[in-house]
Protein backbone atom coordinates (compact mmCIF):
# COMPACT_ATOMS: atom_id res chain seq x y z
CA UNK A 1 0.00 0.00 0.00
CA UNK A 2 0.72 3.24 -0.23
CA UNK A 3 3.43 5.09 2.17
CA UNK A 4 4.06 8.68 2.57
CA UNK A 5 7.46 10.06 4.29
CA UNK A 6 6.99 13.94 5.56
CA UNK A 7 10.01 16.03 6.58
CA UNK A 8 10.59 17.80 8.72
CA UNK A 9 8.87 16.95 12.21
CA UNK A 10 9.63 20.31 13.23
CA UNK A 11 9.97 23.96 11.56
CA UNK A 12 10.52 27.44 13.58
CA UNK A 13 11.35 30.05 11.26
CA UNK A 14 10.91 33.72 11.82
CA UNK A 15 7.94 35.79 11.21
CA UNK A 16 8.29 36.98 6.98
CA UNK A 17 10.74 34.08 6.87
CA UNK A 18 9.45 30.79 3.92
CA UNK A 19 8.97 27.12 5.33
CA UNK A 20 9.21 24.72 3.21
CA UNK A 21 7.54 21.00 3.94
CA UNK A 22 8.65 18.16 2.25
CA UNK A 23 6.71 14.50 1.16
CA UNK A 24 7.45 11.48 -0.43
CA UNK A 25 5.28 8.49 -1.38
CA UNK A 26 5.47 5.34 -2.76
CA UNK A 27 2.79 4.26 -4.92
CA UNK A 28 3.32 5.58 -8.90
CA UNK A 29 -0.28 5.36 -9.04
CA UNK A 30 -1.23 8.14 -6.99
CA UNK A 31 -2.54 11.15 -8.36
CA UNK A 32 -4.28 13.32 -5.93
CA UNK A 33 -2.26 15.07 -3.03
CA UNK A 34 -4.06 17.33 -0.18
CA UNK A 35 -2.26 19.53 2.72
CA UNK A 36 -4.35 20.00 5.68
CA UNK A 37 -3.39 21.90 8.57
CA UNK A 38 -4.40 21.17 12.12
CA UNK A 39 -4.41 24.11 15.10
CA UNK A 40 -4.55 23.57 18.73
CA UNK A 41 -7.53 21.51 19.74
CA UNK A 42 -9.35 21.27 15.59
CA UNK A 43 -9.78 18.83 13.49
CA UNK A 44 -7.48 18.91 9.93
CA UNK A 45 -8.52 20.92 7.67
CA UNK A 46 -7.81 21.39 3.73
CA UNK A 47 -5.52 24.30 2.84
CA UNK A 48 -4.49 23.36 -0.75
CA UNK A 49 -4.32 20.12 -2.86
CA UNK A 50 -2.35 19.20 -6.05
CA UNK A 51 -3.16 16.36 -8.73
CA UNK A 52 -1.09 14.41 -10.40
CA UNK A 53 -1.74 16.65 -14.19
CA UNK A 54 -0.26 19.71 -12.26
CA UNK A 55 3.24 20.48 -11.42
CA UNK A 56 2.59 23.50 -9.31
CA UNK A 57 -0.45 25.02 -7.56
CA UNK A 58 -0.61 28.41 -5.79
CA UNK A 59 -3.05 30.05 -3.46
CA UNK A 60 -2.17 33.18 -2.42
CA UNK A 61 0.92 32.64 0.31
CA UNK A 62 1.09 29.12 -0.09
CA UNK A 63 2.22 27.14 -3.27
CA UNK A 64 2.57 23.03 -3.68
CA UNK A 65 4.69 21.44 -6.25
CA UNK A 66 5.16 18.10 -7.35
CA UNK A 67 7.38 15.65 -8.81
CA UNK A 68 5.77 12.58 -10.27
CA UNK A 69 9.07 11.14 -11.50
CA UNK A 70 11.01 11.35 -8.63
CA UNK A 71 7.69 10.57 -6.09
CA UNK A 72 7.60 14.01 -4.20
CA UNK A 73 5.61 16.98 -3.40
CA UNK A 74 6.44 20.05 -0.88
CA UNK A 75 4.05 22.63 0.67
CA UNK A 76 5.84 26.58 0.58
CA UNK A 77 4.71 29.00 2.58
CA UNK A 78 6.02 32.54 2.22
CA UNK A 79 5.85 35.26 4.35
CA UNK A 80 4.66 33.66 7.24
CA UNK A 81 3.02 34.54 10.05
CA UNK A 82 2.36 33.48 13.47
CA UNK A 83 -1.35 32.50 12.21
CA UNK A 84 0.27 30.03 10.16
CA UNK A 85 1.52 28.14 13.51
CA UNK A 86 0.01 24.79 13.21
CA UNK A 87 0.43 21.00 12.59
CA UNK A 88 0.60 20.36 8.47
CA UNK A 89 -0.20 16.73 7.57
CA UNK A 90 0.99 16.11 3.76
CA UNK A 91 -1.38 13.26 2.23
CA UNK A 92 -1.36 11.14 -1.23
CA UNK A 93 -4.26 8.78 -2.89
CA UNK A 94 -5.03 6.78 -5.46
CA UNK A 95 -8.14 6.46 -7.21
CA UNK A 96 -10.47 3.95 -4.96
CA UNK A 97 -8.75 4.26 -2.12
CA UNK A 98 -8.32 5.92 0.97
CA UNK A 99 -6.27 8.84 1.84
CA UNK A 100 -2.78 8.23 3.27
CA UNK A 101 -1.25 10.99 5.40
CA UNK A 102 2.31 11.69 6.49
CA UNK A 103 3.48 11.92 10.13
CA UNK A 104 2.92 15.75 10.33
CA UNK A 105 5.43 18.94 10.27
CA UNK A 106 4.83 21.15 13.58
CA UNK A 107 5.54 24.55 12.01
CA UNK A 108 6.42 27.46 14.86
CA UNK A 109 6.24 30.78 13.83
CA UNK A 110 7.75 33.25 16.19
CA UNK A 111 7.16 37.48 16.13
CA UNK B 1 -16.99 24.38 11.77
CA UNK B 2 -16.45 21.51 9.81
CA UNK B 3 -19.89 20.04 9.74
CA UNK B 4 -18.95 16.83 11.09
CA UNK B 5 -19.96 16.17 14.99
CA UNK B 6 -18.07 13.27 16.89
CA UNK B 7 -19.18 12.67 20.58
CA UNK B 8 -18.12 12.51 22.84
CA UNK B 9 -15.11 15.13 23.35
CA UNK B 10 -13.10 13.49 25.95
CA UNK B 11 -12.98 9.84 27.57
CA UNK B 12 -11.50 8.28 30.33
CA UNK B 13 -11.66 4.29 31.19
CA UNK B 14 -9.74 1.53 32.27
CA UNK B 15 -7.84 -1.38 30.59
CA UNK B 16 -10.22 -4.13 28.60
CA UNK B 17 -13.02 -2.02 29.20
CA UNK B 18 -15.08 -0.90 25.61
CA UNK B 19 -15.83 2.23 24.42
CA UNK B 20 -18.28 3.09 21.60
CA UNK B 21 -17.33 6.60 19.82
CA UNK B 22 -19.74 8.43 17.21
CA UNK B 23 -19.73 10.59 14.13
CA UNK B 24 -22.26 13.00 12.37
CA UNK B 25 -20.98 13.78 9.20
CA UNK B 26 -22.02 16.73 7.16
CA UNK B 27 -25.58 16.93 5.82
CA UNK B 28 -25.25 14.91 2.50
CA UNK B 29 -22.50 13.22 2.95
CA UNK B 30 -22.30 9.82 2.06
CA UNK B 31 -18.97 8.79 3.22
CA UNK B 32 -17.34 8.40 7.05
CA UNK B 33 -13.83 7.58 7.45
CA UNK B 34 -12.10 7.17 10.69
CA UNK B 35 -8.49 8.22 11.78
CA UNK B 36 -6.43 7.65 14.58
CA UNK B 37 -3.79 10.22 15.57
CA UNK B 38 -1.13 9.72 17.90
CA UNK B 39 2.13 11.41 19.21
CA UNK B 40 4.54 9.19 16.67
CA UNK B 41 2.38 7.91 14.12
CA UNK B 42 0.34 11.18 12.92
CA UNK B 43 -2.97 10.49 11.58
CA UNK B 44 -3.81 6.44 10.51
CA UNK B 45 -6.53 5.51 8.58
CA UNK B 46 -9.02 2.97 9.92
CA UNK B 47 -11.88 2.36 8.02
CA UNK B 48 -14.08 4.05 5.37
CA UNK B 49 -18.13 3.53 5.08
CA UNK B 50 -20.13 5.03 1.90
CA UNK B 51 -23.43 4.57 2.11
CA UNK B 52 -23.70 2.16 4.94
CA UNK B 53 -21.48 -0.46 3.59
CA UNK B 54 -17.55 -0.68 4.40
CA UNK B 55 -15.78 0.88 1.49
CA UNK B 56 -11.76 0.39 2.65
CA UNK B 57 -9.57 -1.14 5.18
CA UNK B 58 -6.81 0.36 7.07
CA UNK B 59 -4.85 -0.63 9.91
CA UNK B 60 -7.95 -1.63 12.33
CA UNK B 61 -7.45 -3.79 14.54
CA UNK B 62 -9.86 -6.95 15.07
CA UNK B 63 -10.63 -5.29 18.45
CA UNK B 64 -11.86 -2.56 16.93
CA UNK B 65 -15.02 -2.24 14.22
CA UNK B 66 -17.17 0.30 13.02
CA UNK B 67 -20.86 0.46 10.88
CA UNK B 68 -22.55 3.07 9.35
CA UNK B 69 -26.13 3.12 9.70
CA UNK B 70 -29.09 4.08 7.63
CA UNK B 71 -28.97 8.37 8.62
CA UNK B 72 -25.48 7.80 7.70
CA UNK B 73 -24.10 8.32 10.97
CA UNK B 74 -21.11 5.94 11.92
CA UNK B 75 -19.58 4.33 15.26
CA UNK B 76 -16.33 3.12 16.13
CA UNK B 77 -16.54 0.40 18.79
CA UNK B 78 -13.02 0.18 20.55
CA UNK B 79 -13.39 -3.31 22.80
CA UNK B 80 -10.50 -4.72 25.47
CA UNK B 81 -8.95 -1.84 25.25
CA UNK B 82 -5.19 -1.24 26.13
CA UNK B 83 -3.08 1.10 27.21
CA UNK B 84 -1.77 2.27 23.66
CA UNK B 85 -5.33 2.77 22.17
CA UNK B 86 -5.30 6.00 23.55
CA UNK B 87 -4.96 8.71 21.21
CA UNK B 88 -7.56 11.24 19.75
CA UNK B 89 -10.02 8.97 17.00
CA UNK B 90 -11.18 11.09 14.59
CA UNK B 91 -14.07 10.83 12.17
CA UNK B 92 -13.94 12.74 8.52
CA UNK B 93 -17.07 12.92 5.47
CA UNK B 94 -16.82 13.41 2.29
CA UNK B 95 -19.60 13.65 -0.67
CA UNK B 96 -17.74 10.51 -2.68
CA UNK B 97 -16.75 7.21 -1.96
CA UNK B 98 -13.58 8.77 -2.53
CA UNK B 99 -11.89 12.21 -1.36
CA UNK B 100 -10.32 12.22 -4.75
CA UNK B 101 -12.82 14.45 -6.44
CA UNK B 102 -13.20 16.42 -3.01
CA UNK B 103 -12.53 17.66 0.51
CA UNK B 104 -12.21 15.47 3.53
CA UNK B 105 -13.90 17.50 6.37
CA UNK B 106 -12.42 16.43 9.84
CA UNK B 107 -14.67 16.98 13.31
CA UNK B 108 -12.94 17.67 16.14
CA UNK B 109 -11.93 14.25 17.12
CA UNK B 110 -12.37 12.01 20.27
CA UNK B 111 -9.62 11.70 22.88
CA UNK B 112 -9.79 8.77 24.42
CA UNK B 113 -7.33 7.76 27.40
CA UNK B 114 -7.21 4.34 28.76
CA UNK B 115 -5.49 4.14 31.84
Amino acid sequence: GENVEQHPSTLSVQEGDSAVIKCTYSDSASNYFPWYKQELGKGPQLIIDIRSNVGEKKDQRIAVTLNKTAKHFSLHITETQPEDSAVYFCAAQRGGTALIFGKGTTLSVSS
Amino acid sequence: DSGVTQTPKHLITATGQRVTLRCSPRSGDLSVYWYQQSLDQGLQFLIQYYNGEERAKGNILERFSAQQFPDLHSELNLSSLELGDSALYFCASSVVGSPNTGELFFGEGSRLTVL
